[in-house]
């Protein structure tokens, strides 16, 4: 079974507006963390936000905001006011307490239209 | 704080050449991960050292991929007897990891993008 599942390949927002990336995971290991990178077109992954698996509150990172829900196995990316350098492939990661390696999903390619 | 480092950015070689790969990852962090990256797919976990050892290595990975980190600083990553299939962005991130949560998180080089002909 895939690790981290990201079901959009390509996703389309309006400047301004919000957008929300889904992403799910799947783990039996009851220590975790979830992370969101950017890759825009010049190739560098740049960390976005974090969030723990017992941590109690949604993880917010200025525009960036992570809707934790636990039960459902998922950690949607949500982006507000999307700017045109919002543009970019996003990958959701899982790294498990009990491994090394971060699992990342496919992504999801984000154009931001003026 | 410099960042990841990785050279060469393009490495354009002919099937079945050897190519070496480099990576100087930030000097305080002691982790360091190799990952490969194809058009379209999300980085897929290669080898991962803690200090100079080599802790994990993916069970997908050939025989002809060895990556080495001497000292616990830079790392190489060879593919020796190159195939078409190699070609792919390979990605080299370190981390902190003191501690298991935020700490972990990845930085990333840009990448060496391998053609292989």
């Amino acid at each position: 079974a895939q690790k981290i599942t990201q079901t959009q390949p390509g996703m389309f927002v309006q400047e301004k507006e919000a957008v929300t990336l889904d992403c799910t995971y799947d783990t039996s290991d009851p220590s975790y963390g979830l992370f969101w990178y950017k890759q825009p077109s010049s190739g560098e992954m740049i960390f976005l936000i974090y969030q723990g698996s017992y941590d109690q509150q949604n993880a917010t990172e200025g525009r960036y905001s992570l809707n934790f829900q636990k039960a459902r196995k998922s950690a949607n990316l949500v982006i507000s006011a999307s700017q045109l350098g919002d543009s970019a492939m996003y990958f959701c990661a899982m790294r498990e307490s009990t491994g090394n390696q971060f699992y990342f999903g496919t992504g999801t390619s984000l154009t931001v239209i003026p | 704080d410099t960042g990841v480092s990785q050279n060469p950015r393009h490495k354009i070689t002919k099937r079945g050449q050897n190519v070496t790969f480099r990576c100087d990852p930030i000097s305080e962090h002691n982790r360091l991960y190799w990952y490969r990256q194809t058009l379209g797919q999300g980085p897929e976990f290669l080898t991962y050292f803690q200090n100079e050892a080599q802790l994990e290595k993916s069970r997908l990975l050939s025989d002809r991929f060895s990556a080495e980190r001497p000292k616990g600083s830079f790392s190489t990553l060879e593919i020796q007897r190159t195939e078409q299939g190699d070609s792919a962005m390979y990605l080299c991130a370190s981390s902190l990891g003191q501690a298991f949560g935020l700490n972990e998180k990845l930085f990333f080089g840009s990448g060496t993008q391998l053609s292989v002909l």
